[in-house]
């Protein structure tokens, strides 16, 4: 199986500040990487596939980026809503593995 | 626009079965695979199995292999998951997800709707 390694575990940021979360892949994964993001008790919501395109009604600020094994998700400019808990999966091959989570919140 | 509705959750002793369904609407429900991901108290996304769109092929992970089984009915847009067997391990919400697998310019699978979950309780 895959495994795939998020870092950091957890940050905390500001309102206005740029962070970015890391995820490594075992193995090559070519570019099948994708980003959701989990806001507590929902269901979590895709925001980066491919590892660089932007899911159609999420802000630009998102930015995904790498391929092979790394992979970056970069937000810019952080709003409140942005303070979540963001999750890398990969869809190279079954089972579709998924980071750890890494949890966003207010500092 | 696409809904996927999770039931069935509840409380169930360990070693008891439990069918969970997903009511899909607003897309082509036959046209897609579709997975059932998990995430246990506290935890992270799990994910639990796949079915393609004609029911033709499953795939599931380790952890529930030779215990769940996932299927679809697309006369009734309805995904299913039967979990048998069940342990306190188990515990967990469920959701079902709508996978697309695109082939043209970008080539990319992902999931693009989700359920908002089923919550499942296995203890005695």
């Amino acid at each position: 199986d895959i495994q795939m390694t998020q870092s950091p575990s957890s940050l905390s940021a500001s309102v206005g500040d740029r962070v970015t979360i890391t995820c490594r892949a075992s193995q090559s994964i070519s570019n099948y990487l994708n980003w959701y993001q989990q806001r507590p008790g929902k269901a979590p919501n895709l925001l980066i596939f491919a590892a660089s395109s932007l899911q159609s009604g999420v802000p630009s600020r998102f930015i995904g980026g790498g391929s092979g094994t790394d992979f970056t998700l970069t937000i810019s400019n952080l709003q409140p809503e942005d303070f979540a808990t963001y999750y890398c999966q990969q869809s190279y091959g079954t089972p579709y593995t998924f980071g750890q989570g890494s949890k966003l919140d207010i500092k | 626009q696409v809904q996927l509705a999770e039931s069935g959750g509840g409380v169930v002793q360990p070693g008891r079965s439990l069918r969970l369904s997903c009511a899909a609407s607003g897309f082509t429900f036959s046209s897609y695979g579709m997975h059932w991901v998990r995430q246990a108290p506290g935890k992270g996304l799990e994910w639990v199995a796949v079915i393609w769109y004609d029911g033709g092929t499953t795939y599931y992970a380790d952890s529930v292999k030779g215990r769940f089984a996932i299927s679809r009915d697309n006369s009734k847009n309805t995904l299913y998951l039967q979990m048998n067997s069940l342990r306190a391990e188990d515990t967990a919400v469920y959701y079902c997800a709508k996978e697309v697998y695109s082939f043209g310019e970008i080539i990319a699978r992902y999931f693009d709707s989700w359920g908002q979950g089923t919550l499942v309780t296995v203890s005695s």
